[in-house]
């Protein structure tokens, strides 16, 4: 398996434009995390999905983010419009309780976003 | 309400002694307990947990976790240092509903 596969791996722009970051799970998982890290907030989960179903967005810091999985196997982090301070190492994760590691995560390798 | 806490921002240790990283619990039932590493750059990487059983954990990269309850602790240790093991780790705690409660962040710097 390729592992938690993530989009793009860094993303600059400009305050004010939209943003999309993509996630790709690893094939049979039917948990999806959404995480931010910063030097100052250290690694913050912002949603997570149960079979493409949001089940905990309080993490989602305004409603300018927003996150939608349209299916099993692909997964959008949406900020429009973005803020400087949304710069961010954004990381994606997955899960099953099926799965003999139990309730471990595996991470994409994240996105870096810098909002200038 | 469940939490982590990683007491050290950052442990400095020289190459070849032996490493602890400390992590202290609070949870309302038995706990599930994971420790992740982050080398620059990268994403988290799972590293061993505890769920139930033996004390003594034992992971990847021969790192080794041992549980107690009554201290409620879970520290990060391992015998022999490499400069490789620099990283920052991270201690965990299942909430439940598949949710972890993670910790702040230990910077490990192992020096030659």
């Amino acid at each position: 398996d390729a592992g938690v596969i993530q989009s793009p791996r860094h993303e600059v722009t400009e305050m004010g434009q939209e943003v999309t970051l993509r996630c790709k799970p690893i094939s049979g998982h039917d948990y999806l995390f959404w995480y931010r890290q910063t030097m100052m907030r250290g690694l913050e989960l912002l949603i997570y999905f149960n079979n493409n179903v949001p089940i905990d967005d309080s993490g989602m810091p305004e409603d300018r983010f927003s996150a939608k999985m349209p299916n099993a196997s692909f997964s959008t982090l949406k900020i429009q419009p973005s803020e400087p301070r949304d710069s961010a190492v954004y990381f994606c994760a997955s899960s099953s309780p099926r799965s003999s590691w139990g309730n471990e995560q595996f991470f994409g390798p994240g996105t870096r976003l810098t909002v200038l | 309400a469940q939490s982590v806490a990683q007491p050290e921002d950052q442990v400095n240790v020289a190459e070849g002694n032996p490493l602890t990283v400390k992590c202290t619990y609070s949870v309302s039932g038995n706990p599930y307990l994971f420790w992740y590493v982050q080398y620059p750059n990268r994403g988290l990487q799972f590293l061993l947990k505890y769920i139930t059983g033996d004390n003594l954990v034992k992971g990847s990269y021969g790192f080794e976790a041992e549980f107690n309850k009554s201290q409620t602790s879970f520290h990060l240790k391992k015998p022999s240092a490499l400069v490789s093991d620099s990283a920052l780790y991270f201690c965990a705690v299942w909430e439940g509903n598949y949710q972890l409660i993670w910790g702040a962040g230990t910077k490990l710097i192992i020096k030659p």
